[in-house]
């Protein structure tokens, strides 16, 4: 079935350090979902980006459809980014409509 | 502009007690919606998905279903609690292929 696969597991900053995210998934993405999960466990959208590339703040994301990657670009860190950042693609089968979500990259950015 | 409310925040059962947890949609008129859950430390999974009031699929068998009894709301629930059942329950909805946006989250314990 469809994976993804997030790299690395996780990743120590200083602030102001940029960082690079990358995801891997096993075939063609309708949808690709960039999130950020708070150290309490809640879920915000960050990018949608199925193709192509898309700036939103400190965040750029470039998603390579036929090469089935996308990275996640943060620039000048700082100590609120410490989370997790989770890639998500959507994948219609048996069962419907779904998200399939990576396990993640964990990034600490230390002051 | 929509909100996602979930409850409660957090619960302690006990395993072979009853469970049910809520969602409630506000702002938008017949979005899908999904019920996902997180084991610590482990890969977020969709459970259920529903695109319309008394219709739910079941994509991840875990001993819980979903009812949807209004075209807002979205219910999670269990007779017997698992000690499996442990870990992180989101609620989200999509319009469409559009993103998919997460509720806060109920963070439950079974002991």
């Amino acid at each position: 079935g469809q994976q993804v696969q997030q790299s690395p597991a996780s990743l120590v900053l200083q602030e102001g350090e940029n960082a690079e995210l990358q995801c891997n998934f096993s075939s063609t993405a309708t949808q690709l979902q960039w999130f950020y999960q708070s150290p309490g466990g809640s879920l915000v959208s960050l990018l949608s980006n199925p193709s192509g590339t898309k700036h939103t703040g400190r965040l750029t994301s470039t998603t390579v459809t036929k090469e089935r990657r996308s990275s996640l670009h943060i620039s000048s860190s700082q100590t609120t980014d410490s989370g997790t950042y989770l890639c998500a693609i959507d994948h219609y089968g048996s069962s419907g409509n779904k998200l399939i979500f990576g396990i993640g990259t964990l990034l600490s950015v230390k002051p | 502009a929509q909100t996602i409310h979930q409850w409660p925040v957090a619960e302690i059962k006990a395993v072979g007690s009853p469970l049910s947890l809520g969602c409630t949609i506000k702002g938008k008129s017949s979005p899908n919606l999904y019920w996902y859950w997180q084991a610590t430390g482990g890969t977020l999974q969709q459970l259920f998905y529903s695109i319309t009031v008394g219709q739910v699929e079941s994509v991840v068998q875990l001993n819980l279903s979903a009812s949807r009894p209004k075209d807002d709301q979205f219910i999670l629930s269990t007779e017997k609690l698992l000690l499996s059942h442990s870990g992180f329950y989101l609620c989200a909805w999509r319009q469409s292929s559009y993103e998919q946006y997460f509720g806060p989250g109920t963070r439950l314990t079974v002991l």
